[in-house]
Formats: C-alpha cells, sequence, structure tokens
C-alpha cells in the first residue's frame, strides 16, 4: 500500500448506529488530518494531529471522536450521527503541521445517515 | 476565522489560458496552497505560496500578494485533464488550513 488509505470506501449507517472511519498513511509523516466535503460547501477541517497530538478541533460536535494511536493511524469514530452529517470525511497527511508541504489526501469516505 | 472567495465556474477552450483568482482575510496567514479536485477524486497538491511573488511549475503558476490578500492560479496550454475543481486554500497559524469553495473548470474542444 502507498500513499493515504481510507477504510471504509462507503459507509451507509442509521442515527442510533456506532461505527468508526480508519485513515493509514504510508509515507512516514508526522501529521494527519480530517475534513468533512459536503456537497455545495468548502472542504472543512475537523482535526488536526501533529506527532499524535491533537493540535486543533475545528468546533466539532462530540459526536465526532477522533483517535490518533500512532502517527501512521487515524481514526474517526461515529455516534449518534444526525442525517447532516452526510458527506465525504477525507483523512490527509502531511510532514508535519504548519510546515510548507502539501497535504496528501487520501480517496475518503462517503457516509450516507439515514 | 477565514473569508476565502474564488469564482464559482470558469469555462475555457483547449489550448487557452486561465487565471482563477483568490482573495482572503486572516489574522496568521501563514501560506496559501492550491489544489486540484476531479469530480469523486482526493484532492491533489498544485502550488505553496508563502513569499509575494509568482511560483511557476510547468504549465501551473501561482502568484501572491500578501498585503493585498491576493492569489491566482494560471493554468496554461489547457488540455481537457484540467477540467476539475480548483481549491484556494489558505493556513492561519499553525495548523488551521482553510478552503474556498472551489472553481469549477470546464475545458472544451
Amino acid at each position: 500500500e502507498t500513499g493515504v488509505t481510507q477504510t471504509p470506501r462507503h459507509l451507509v449507517m442509521g442515527m442510533t448506529n456506532k461505527k468508526s472511519l480508519k485513515c493509514e498513511q504510508h509515507l512516514g509523516h508526522n501529521a494527519m488530518y480530517w475534513y468533512k466535503q459536503s456537497a455545495k460547501k468548502p472542504l472543512e477541517l475537523m482535526f488536526v494531529y501533529n506527532f499524535k497530538e491533537q493540535t486543533e478541533n475545528n468546533s466539532v460536535p462530540s459526536r465526532f471522536s477522533p483517535e490518533c494511536p500512532n502517527s501512521s493511524h487515524l481514526f474517526l469514530h461515529l455516534h449518534t450521527l444526525q442525517p447532516e452529517d452526510s458527506a465525504l470525511y477525507l483523512c490527509a497527511s502531511s510532514q508535519e503541521a504548519g510546515g510548507p508541504d502539501e497535504q496528501f489526501f487520501g480517496p475518503g469516505t462517503r457516509l450516507t445517515v439515514l | 476565522g477565514q473569508n476565502i472567495d474564488q469564482p464559482t465556474e470558469m469555462t475555457a477552450t483547449e489550448g487557452a489560458i486561465v487565471q482563477i483568482n483568490c482573495t482572503y482575510q486572516t489574522s496568521g496567514f501563514n501560506g496559501l496552497f492550491w489544489y486540484q479536485q476531479h469530480a469523486g477524486e482526493a484532492p491533489t497538491f498544485l502550488s505553496y505560496n508563502v513569499l509575494d511573488g509568482l511560483e511557476e511549475k510547468g504549465r501551473f503558476s501561482s502568484f501572491l500578494s500578501r498585503s493585498k490578500g491576493y492569489s491566482y492560479l494560471l493554468l496554461k496550454e489547457l488540455q481537457m485533464k484540467d477540467s476539475a475543481s480548483y481549491l484556494c486554500a489558505v493556513r492561519d497559524g499553525d495548523y488551521k488550513l482553510s478552503f474556498g469553495a472551489g472553481t469549477t473548470v470546464t475545458v472544451r474542444a
């Protein structure tokens, strides 16, 4: 595997379900990010982890809970979501947060909340 | 917070030049990025500017004026495969990257 991978690619869940999104980067980067991309809206930064420490929480509701066990893996735990949370969730990584290096994005998880 | 503005759509013919403008307002500017996103795919990096001036990379160039809060992405010798959404993103401080809504460029034969 190379680059940034995300699983699952598609997820349909009910509002009472609990699920997790997984992201893995094989680039040796130290920073990882979660973004939300809704139709017709700008890409929204959700969380930033730099060297496994959360450095940014962009006022995200507590029904989204990130976890970064090491620099290569990032999870987004989901519980009691709302239909308006349906979106494409993108993971990205970079050498470190705040540097000149670009972010490399994964293919995303298309989430539908019923 | 951020306020990033870019045109919604642009159309150009193959072989032409297109300039996508981006204006922004930020309190702690720390770099501006341009990304390309094809429909149904993840964004891919195009350019990075942190100092004023022009950065050239093959057919793509990006310009920044920090005093004016302004950047543009210039696409030259347009090809059909350049049809995509182009995202302007501004970093505020160390970590927070905010994206514009994107400019959809359609290249016609």
